[in-house]
């Protein structure tokens, strides 16, 4: 199993709704990262988890918090959101943070109304 | 941040081989070279890395030069199924821990 999973595939909600993204991967990896991307930009690096831990916050605003809560399973719970906060989430593992390949997921696309 | 620096746009017939060029002139030896792609609506897809020596795998070539300021990407036999944005990044550490993606190259295959 090369995968990780994102659920859902596309949310859409309201600038009062509380949402979580889900990422699940079964391949053993202890790193975990979750990223955004707008249309036609590239990925920008949002959080970091390195065994469980949060070790990277790239300045992202309080209404996006992640969660670890094992070593298979990362969640980005979603709060007040903006309609600029609209973009693909994409989730990302990896072995360690040393030289390895990420594997990404495909990503749920979020749109804020 | 981005530290690298790649050609907006490419195009390349199918078949042929496609070479996707990098700069990254401020690389220090203990950065590595990656690559990643993304087809259209899809996730990133890691391609191949590497430090200072030329690496191959089933999906492509990298050419790293030897002052290791630049390097290119290699896909022999170029499909449909390549027309994708291109990454390359340099970070010391990887996994996506130092994966700072730049504006990467749309590769177009044509037919």
């Amino acid at each position: 199993d090369t995968e990780v999973t994102q659920t859902p595939k596309h949310l859409v909600m309201g600038m009062t709704n509380k949402k979580s993204l889900k990422c699940e991967q079964h391949m053993g990896h202890r790193a975990m990262y979750w990223y955004k991307q707008k249309a036609k930009k590239p990925p920008e690096l949002m959080f970091v988890y390195s065994y469980e831990k949060l070790s990277i916050n790239e300045s992202v605003p309080s209404r996006f918090s992640p969660e670890c809560p094992n070593s298979s399973l990362l969640n980005l719970h979603l709060h007040a959101l903006q309609p600029e906060d609209s973009a693909l989430y994409l989730c990302a593992s990896s072995f360690g943070t040393t030289n390895t390949e990420a594997f990404f997921g495909q990503g749920t696309r979020l749109t804020v109304v | 941040d981005a530290k690298t620096t790649q050609p907006p746009s490419m195009d390349c017939a199918e078949g042929r081989a496609a070479n996707l060029p990098c700069n990254h002139s401020t690389i220090s030896g203990n950065e590595y070279v990656y690559w990643y792609r993304q087809i259209h609506s899809q996730g990133p897809q890691y391609i191949i890395h590497g430090l200072k020596n030329n690496e191959t795998n089933e999906m492509a070539s990298l050419i790293i030069t030897e002052d290791r300021k630049s390097s290119t990407l290699i896909l022999p036999h170029a499909t449909l199924r390549d027309t994708a944005v291109y990454y390359c990044i340099q970070g010391v550490e990887t996994g996506a821990n130092n994966l700072f993606f730049g504006t990467g190259t749309r590769l177009t295959v044509i037919p």
